[in-house]
């Protein structure tokens, strides 16, 4: 199995700040990396899928970047309704595996 | 408008069975894969299994953890996905969310095994 390791678990930032975090993969996945966001008690949300494309409707102020082993997601200018568990995921081998997620505290 | 609605959660003894409904509106089942996942309390999200699409056979495949308990299916005419489960075991326990590939999600559906 594939594993996903996300750093930091968790970080606390103020609004309007730019907050990066990562994700690892345990062997290549090439861009088959997702991320989602889920805040407290709601479903999550597809954020970036193909490692640095945007969902449709998704704020640009979000983005993702990387490929092989080592993903970055950015927050340029982080607002109140960004408070939220970040996950991200591989597709490119079954099972589908997340990483552990970071949480992001204002 | 694309939404999914699941249904079916409950508290149920280890051992027991419990069948999860995902009823969809706005697309066909059978045209987009289908999946399952759930996160049990305070933890991660974890894949449970997914049903391919027509174009791609219908091929299912499960996660190790409930290969040989669960099996998913769907009902075309009814757009309509099913998540049976058997053997219940306590760590089934989580909330348990049907999607349509990645991009849409059901709200959830919460499942208790506990004696």
């Amino acid at each position: 199995d594939i594993q996903m390791t996300q750093s930091p678990s968790s970080l606390s930032a103020s609004v309007g700040d730019r907050v990066t975090f990562t994700c690892q993969a345990s062997q290549d996945i090439d861009t088959s990396l997702n991320w989602f966001q889920q805040q407290p008690g709601k479903a999550p949300k597809l954020l970036i899928f193909d490692a640095s494309n945007l969902e449709t409707g998704v704020p640009s102020r979000f983005s993702g970047s990387g490929s092989g082993t080592d993903f970055t997601f950015t927050i340029s200018s982080l607002q109140p309704e960004d408070i939220a568990t970040y996950y991200c995921q591989q597709y490119i081998n079954l099972p589908l595996t997340f990483g552990g997620g970071t949480k992001v505290e204002i | 408008e694309v939404q999914l609605v699941e249904s079916g959660g409950g508290v149920v003894q280890p051992g027991r069975s419990l069948r999860l409904s995902c009823t969809a509106s706005g697309f066909s089942v059978g045209d987009y894969l289908m999946s399952w996942f759930r996160q049990a309390p305070g933890k991660g999200l974890e894949w449970v299994g997914f049903i391919r699409s027509e174009a791609y056979g219908g091929a299912i495949e499960y996660a190790a953890s409930v290969k040989g308990r669960f099996t998913i299916s769907r009902d075309d005419s009814k757009s309509i996905a099913f998540l049976q489960m058997n053997s219940l075991k306590t760590e089934d326990t989580a909330v348990y969310y049907c999607t349509r590939e990645y991009d849409y999600w059901g709200q959830g559906a919460l499942v208790t095994v506990s004696s």
